[in-house]
């Protein structure tokens, strides 16, 4: 079975810049999460799909957007980019089941560097 | 202050040691309580997953949760140069889906 896969995996952009980023999940799930990592904050959530529907956010600035595509497919994107969004940013997986915290399965993430 | 603590180490031992790794959160309303491991240029892989108290044994990895202390562990037995990576805990409440709760992470080496 085929992992989380995330694409690019590295990316450099310029400040004021926007960026997507793509992420495909294990077959047959449903749910789709983002994470940004930093060595400074560490893995912070961003937003969760689930169906093709936003579940949860966290507490990032409208810059950051996300959405799902009716096969589950995942983008998110990162408009008018500053330089503390360089980071690792992750995605990750599950069945998505309700009322559980679901066994996340990330991908190997997209690197991107803001010069 | 952060809702879940972890000591970031780094942590170097000998192979073959018992490692403990630990944190402690705030939040009373988690109740799913998880181990990943990652390695340098690598997305987290998860290792333990717990519901709620009580301990859980995999192979050489043993979780705890202790939730009347908000304290959980993670120990590796008999520990291997291929352990040496980042450990990160994770957390989250009911109805959270996939929004966890991580901390900084734990650098650990085992030297051979």
């Amino acid at each position: 079975k085929a992992g989380v896969t995330q694409t690019p995996r590295y990316l450099i952009k310029t400040r004021g810049q926007q960026v997507t980023l793509s992420c495909s999940p294990i077959s047959g799930h449903r749910s789709v999460s983002w994470y940004q990592q930093t060595p400074g904050q560490g893995l912070q959530f961003l937003f969760e799909y689930f169906s093709e529907t936003q579940r949860n956010k966290g507490n990032f600035p409208g810059r950051f957007s996300g959405r799902q595509f009716s096969n589950s497919r995942s983008e998110m994107n990162v408009s008018t980019l500053e330089l503390g969004d360089s980071a690792l940013y992750l995605c990750a997986s599950s069945a998505g089941l309700a009322g559980a915290a679901g066994e996340l399965f990330f991908g190997e993430g997209s690197r991107l560097t803001v010069l | 202050q952060k809702e879940v603590e972890q000591d970031p180490g780094p942590l170097s031992v000998p192979e073959g040691a018992i490692v403990s790794l630990n944190c402690t959160y705030s939040n009373s309303a988690f109740q799913y309580f998880m181990w990943y491991r990652q390695y340098s240029r690598k997305g987290p892989e998860l290792l333990m997953y717990t519901y709620s108290s009580g301990n859980k044994e995999d192979g050489r990895f043993t979780a705890q949760v202790d939730k009347s202390s908000k304290y959980i562990s993670l120990f590796i037995r008999d520990s291997q140069p291929s352990d040496s990576a980042t450990y990160l805990c994770a957390m989250s409440g009911a109805n959270q889906g996939g929004k966890l709760i991580f901390g900084q992470g734990t650098e650990l080496s085992v030297k051979p």
